[in-house]
């Protein structure tokens, strides 16, 4: 099955600066890759998600990169914020398995006002 | 709010009870999935349905665990004789039809087995 690492586990920042959290997949079949953020005791939230026919993605201060031949896709957040602050999931998903998620460990991110 | 809605948030149960979650998933996805998330960890993938029928179980879900979605609607989880490693969050989440990737997550419902 689908195994997603996700580097690095936590992750400061001073406000401003930017953000890159990486991740990895195994199955070459995973063609779906979103990135959640769950602030505490709070539901994981979409925020932006790619497919695998394309390799970059921008939503104003977030964007996604996608490496299929490397496979691995990496978040970016610009101009960093206290809001930002939260844990931020990525996943992978092949369509040919129902769109079940296949999530990684999470990285802690901190915003320092 | 139309989001998905999960029932109870929290349920403390003592060890060997056995404890029922219901999931509301958003109105006429077809799709709806339970995962289970750990402190610190990522959500692990349970099981799920499309309508009414089950497709998918992963090997995490043990035989005390049954899911059920009788009318493509509302879904259930029940686990029996609850164990301490059962303490976790459990996540419900839907997609809108085949081939629409997108999952809306509920709020969980937070398991504490004493």
């Amino acid at each position: 099955g689908e195994n997603v690492e996700q580097h690095p586990s936590t992750l400061s920042v001073q406000e401003g600066d930017s953000a890159v959290i990486k991740c990895t997949y195994s199955d070459s079949a995973s063609n779906y890759f979103p990135w959640y953020k769950q602030e505490l005791g709070k539901r994981p939230q979409l925020i932006i998600d790619i497919r695998s026919n394309v390799g970059e993605k921008k939503d104003q201060r977030i964007a996604v990169t996608l490496n299929k031949t490397a496979k691995h896709f990496s978040l970016h957040i610009t101009e960093t914020q206290p809001e930002d602050s939260a844990v931020y999931f990525c996943a992978a998903s092949p369509a040919a398995a129902g769109n079940k998620l296949t999530f990684g460990g999470g990285t802690r991110v901190l915003v320092k006002p | 709010d139309t989001g998905v809605s999960q029932n109870p948030r929290h349920k403390i149960t003592k060890r060997g009870q056995n404890v029922t979650f219901r999931c509301d998933p958003i109105s006429e996805h077809n799709r709806l999935y339970w995962y289970r998330q750990t402190l610190g960890q990522g959500p692990e993938f349970l099981t799920y349905f499309q309508n009414e029928a089950q497709l998918e179980k992963s090997r995490l879900l043990s035989d005390r665990f049954s899911a059920e979605r009788p009318k493509g609607s509302f879904s259930t989880l029940e686990i029996q004789r609850t164990e301490q490693g059962d303490s976790a969050m459990y996540l419900c989440a839907s997609s809108p039809r085949q081939g629409a990737a997108e999952a809306f997550f509920g709020q969980g419902t937070r398991l504490t087995v004493v």
